[in-house]
């Protein structure tokens, strides 16, 4: 079936640092790719999402990547802060529920 | 604007029991979705449901089951209740099961089968 390959699943960097996350799809039908972030105790929150169309997005310390050619893409969080650390989920859709494929999480820790 | 609101919170049950988890989506949306989610497993696609009707199902046996009612609420029931359904239920809200549509989800209901 359709995956997502997600690495690492975990990652320590020191405050102030700059933390990447990779993953790989599958289905090259996928045309939407969120990413989420899960704070302990809380479900998982949208924190920026990329299109098929669109290269690359940018939103303050969060830049996402996307190479459709190789079914990859990536979180880029520069100037890591203590309350960055969290799990972070990538996804690949075509839509809806159903069709919205996660990988297993990369759990990032932040050393003030 | 409130979130997606899922009850209750925590539940603790004995194995053979059923448990109803509740979930109350983003005002407006009309689609839900339905995820399981446990250490070794992931985020797992239980189902999706829009305007009342279940649009897909997971990979789940039967004795998982939901509805939504005419006000986009919906819930979803576990039967017969296994040591191995303990994990965090998750329930997400969309406009609609369109491509690019934004997944929204709740906190979460925790379950505990003992």
């Amino acid at each position: 079936g359709e995956n997502v390959e997600q690495h690492p699943s975990t990652l320590s960097v020191q405050e102030g640092d700059s933390a990447v996350i990779k993953c790989t799809y599958s289905d090259s039908a996928s045309n939407y790719f969120p990413w989420y972030k899960q704070e302990l105790g809380k479900g998982p929150q949208l924190i920026i999402d990329i299109r098929s169309n669109v290269g690359e997005k940018k939103d303050q310390r969060i830049a996402v990547t996307l190479n459709k050619t190789a079914k990859h893409f990536s979180l880029h969080i520069t100037e890591t802060q203590p309350e960055d650390s969290a799990v972070y989920f990538c996804a690949a859709s075509r839509g809806g529920g159903f069709k919205t494929i996660f990988g297993a999480g990369t759990r990032l820790f932040v050393k003030a | 604007k409130a979130g997606v609101t899922q009850t209750p919170r925590y539940l603790i049950k004995t194995r053979g029991q059923q448990v109803t988890l509740s979930c109350s989506p983003i005002s407006g949306h009309r689609s839900v979705s339905w995820y399981q989610q446990t250490p070794g497993q992931g985020l797992q696609f239980l189902f999706e449901y829009f305007s009342e009707t279940q649009r897909n199902k997971g990979n789940f046996p039967g004795r998982f089951s939901g509805r939504q009612f005419s006000n986009s609420r919906s819930e979803m029931n576990v039967s017969t209740l296994e040591l191995g359904d303990s994990a965090l239920y998750l329930c997400a809200s969309s406009l609609s099961s369109a491509t690019n549509e934004k997944l929204f989800f709740g906190s979460g209901t925790q379950l505990s089968v003992l």
